[in-house]
């Protein structure tokens, strides 16, 4: 699977959007974007995924740029339940790519 | 429909005893993959079970081993316990095609402590 790249933390006011970008330009043609959050101590809770178009949910958006070696989850009107810590992972829909490879994700701090 | 549940929720151990997790898929889905999540390396993939087979193993030791039943359950066992196995242990449950495995959605997890 690809590798990512993301910022270790960011902030965000709450009502605010939060917009979190991921650097994948390793990406394959057949390898889709996922998103998922860990709030402390809790597993991993999926948002979204796409492969090349933007992705819309009750949670979040997913922005894919046309390259497709980047990409920007945004959360419209983020709360302090937000706070979490957010990864981005590339991974291929084969049955050799049923692993998950986590980085280290970002720690977005939702500020009243 | 109910999520992933996994039991124990909190362990403790000793060195040297072994340790079974048990984890429920979500209803309908066959595939469950099981992760470490430690503050040192962070979330790391053990193995994927479907159809009660083994299909995929992460880099651990044999110490580390599972099984799936004919209702899609799954036990990971942990034998002769070290320190490092202190970890959250985290299983996953995503529905399996021949095109391989689905989106996974994660339980709370099992917190075990070694002693």
């Amino acid at each position: 699977d690809a590798k990512t790249t993301q910022p270790p933390s960011m902030d965000c006011a709450e009502g605010r959007a939060a917009n979190l970008p991921c650097n994948h330009s390793t990406i394959s043609g057949n390898e889709y974007v996922y998103w998922y959050r860990q709030i402390h101590s809790q597993g991993p809770q999926y948002i979204i995924h796409g492969l090349k178009n933007n992705e819309t949910n009750e949670m979040a958006s997913l922005i894919i740029t046309e390259d497709r070696k980047s990409s920007t989850l945004i959360l419209p009107h983020a709360t302090l339940r937000d706070t979490a810590v957010y990864y981005c992972i590339v991974r291929v829909l084969a049955p050799s790519g049923s692993r998950l490879t986590f980085g280290e994700g970002t720690q977005l701090t939702v500020n009243p | 429909k109910a999520g992933v549940t996994q039991t124990p929720r909190y362990l403790i151990k000793t060195r040297g005893q072994q340790v079974t997790l048990s984890c429920s898929p979500i209803s309908g889905h066959r595939s469950v993959s099981w992760y470490q999540q430690t503050p040192g390396q962070g979330l790391q993939f053990l193995f994927e079970y479907f159809s009660e087979t083994q299909r995929n193993k992460g880099n651990f030791p044999g110490r580390f081993s599972g099984r799936q039943f004919s209702n899609s359950r799954s036990e990971m066992n942990v034998s002769t316990l070290e320190l490092g196995d202190s970890a959250l242990y985290l299983c996953a449950s995503s529905f399996r095609s021949s095109g391989g495995s689905g989106t996974q959605y994660f339980g709370p997890g099992t917190r075990l402590l070694v002693l």
